[in-house]
């Protein structure tokens, strides 16, 4: 069955510091990736997607993610965390079919001044 | 442009009752997709509908329905609710037209459900 692994179930980085949200998909042909970010209380915010073409995709807040079809890898990255990127962070894989996205368990992200 | 509308923002209710959530997708949008998010088991598909029909349908009980009308608003209902449908419900809209870029969802800020 279609699934998404996110193996890191929280994370600390120090404000400043770079940022790796590690993401594998389990779907066989190209998938469509999506990584959503949380705020507490609050809904999903999308952040980037990869469909196809070039595999370093960038999205918003300073943050990119690469798509690796060896690897089968989603990771998110950013070059230097803010304090208020402090939320959790969801990888989703759209290719269930008719919009129904199948999530990673997701990354609870501290940032340390 | 505005974006996804979902109503209550929290609900209270005791075992045995239904509800009714409502979502309202971004203008243009025909597509409205319902993920329950819990501590336990993360966020989960509960089905999607366009255009007045249901597409998809996650693995939960039909205690769980939804429909759509004419105009892509949403609703789900659950009834005879059991302590364990506490959740965060979240609504999602896109284009829903088969192609990359059309499926992308975006998401409301969802409802509170609480069973006591």
């Amino acid at each position: 069955a279609q699934s998404v692994t996110q193996p890191d179930i929280h994370i600390t980085v120090s404000e400043g510091a770079s940022l790796e949200l590690r993401c594998n998909y389990s779907y066989g042909a190209t998938p469509y990736l999506f990584w959503y970010v949380q705020s507490p209380g609050q809904g999903l915010q999308l952040l980037l997607k990869y469909f196809s073409g070039d595999t370093l995709v960038q999205g918003i807040k300073g943050f990119e993610a690469e798509f690796k079809r060896s690897q089968s890898s989603f990771n998110l990255r950013k070059p230097s965390v803010h304090w208020s990127d402090a939320a959790e962070y969801f990888c989703a894989d759209l290719s269930g079919g008719y919009n129904k996205l199948i999530f990673g368990a997701g990354t609870r992200l501290a940032v340390h001044p | 442009k505005a974006g996804v509308t979902q109503t209550p923002r929290y609900l209270i209710k005791t075992r045995g009752q239904q509800v009714t959530l409502s979502c309202s997708p971004i203008s243009g949008h025909r597509s409205v997709s319902w993920y329950q998010q819990t501590p336990g088991q993360g966020l989960q598909f509960l089905f999607e509908y366009f255009s007045e029909t249901q597409r998809n349908k996650g693995n939960f009980p039909g205690r769980f329905s939804g429909r759509q009308f004419s105009n892509s608003r949403s609703e789900m209902n659950v009834s005879t609710l059991e302590l364990g449908d506490s959740a965060l419900y979240l609504c999602a809209s896109s284009l829903g037209l088969a192609g990359g870029l059309r499926n992308i969802q975006y998401f409301g800020a969802g409802t509170r459900l609480s069973v006591l």
